[in-house]
């Protein structure tokens, strides 16, 4: 059963310092999608890509929150540097089409005290 | 702009009761329709989606839902709820806006009583 992995799950961090999460997306998707969810605003989308090329990151903010696929098995999403609101679960989902169902995978807890 | 809105954030049932939640999108275009599932401490899953075709789909776990074209709703049912329905219910809508965007309600928690 093939699933989306995210690493770390939970992270714990100081203001200031850069925070790196990785998603390793299901074999053969061709769609990554990263999400952050908080109590206030829910799910928001900060950034997909296809065939490893950005297509959307409207969502995030530019000033300190980049992604990337390094490669077709590994997406990234660093902030840097990391401030208390950026707090939250960041979801990393992958598809096997832009409109199709996502999977999603198991997030990553961010504290940033 | 485009957004999805899920009526109800907090629900209480009693098992058996029925259930219906609530999802519509303000956007004209093209759209394919989702709900999606999170129990507590997991990640999110897909219930059922809707493409094309007959606007009433059948997901997983006894889930229904029923596309509505002319009041843009996509609301999920279910004739009998369970205590393991207890989750937080999520509408998502991808848009084709020559690109595709996929905007997700604000979630729906469902609480259901043993």
């Amino acid at each position: 059963d093939a699933r989306v992995t995210q690493t770390p799950r939970h992270k714990v961090t100081e203001m200031g310092q850069e925070v790196t999460m990785r998603c390793q997306p299901i074999l053969g998707h061709n769609t990554v999608f990263w999400y952050r969810q908080t109590m206030m605003q829910g799910l928001e989308l900060l950034a997909y890509f296809r065939n490893r090329a950005p297509l959307d990151d409207s969502g995030m903010p530019k000033d300190r929150f980049s992604a990337e696929m390094p490669d077709a098995t590994l997406a990234t999403l660093k902030i840097q540097p990391s401030e208390p609101r950026d707090s939250a679960v960041y979801f990393c989902a992958s598809g096997p089409r832009t409109k199709d169902t996502q999977y999603f995978g198991p997030g990553t807890r961010l504290t940033v005290l | 702009a485009q957004s999805v809105s899920q009526h109800n954030h907090h629900v209480i049932l009693s098992e058996a009761a029925s259930l219906e939640l609530g999802c519509n999108y303000s956007y004209g275009g093209t759209v394919n329709l989702f709900w999606y599932v999170q129990y507590p401490g997991q990640h999110l899953q897909l219930l059922l989606k809707y493409f094309s075709g007959d606007p009433l789909v059948k997901g997983i776990k006894g889930f229904e839902a029923e596309f509505i074209k002319s009041k843009f709703s996509f609301n999920l049912r279910k004739p009998s709820v369970q205590w393991s329905d207890t989750a937080e219910y999520f509408c998502a809508v991808t848009l084709d806006t020559g690109g595709f965007k996929t905007i997700f309600g604000a979630g729906t928690r469902l609480f259901v009583k043993a």
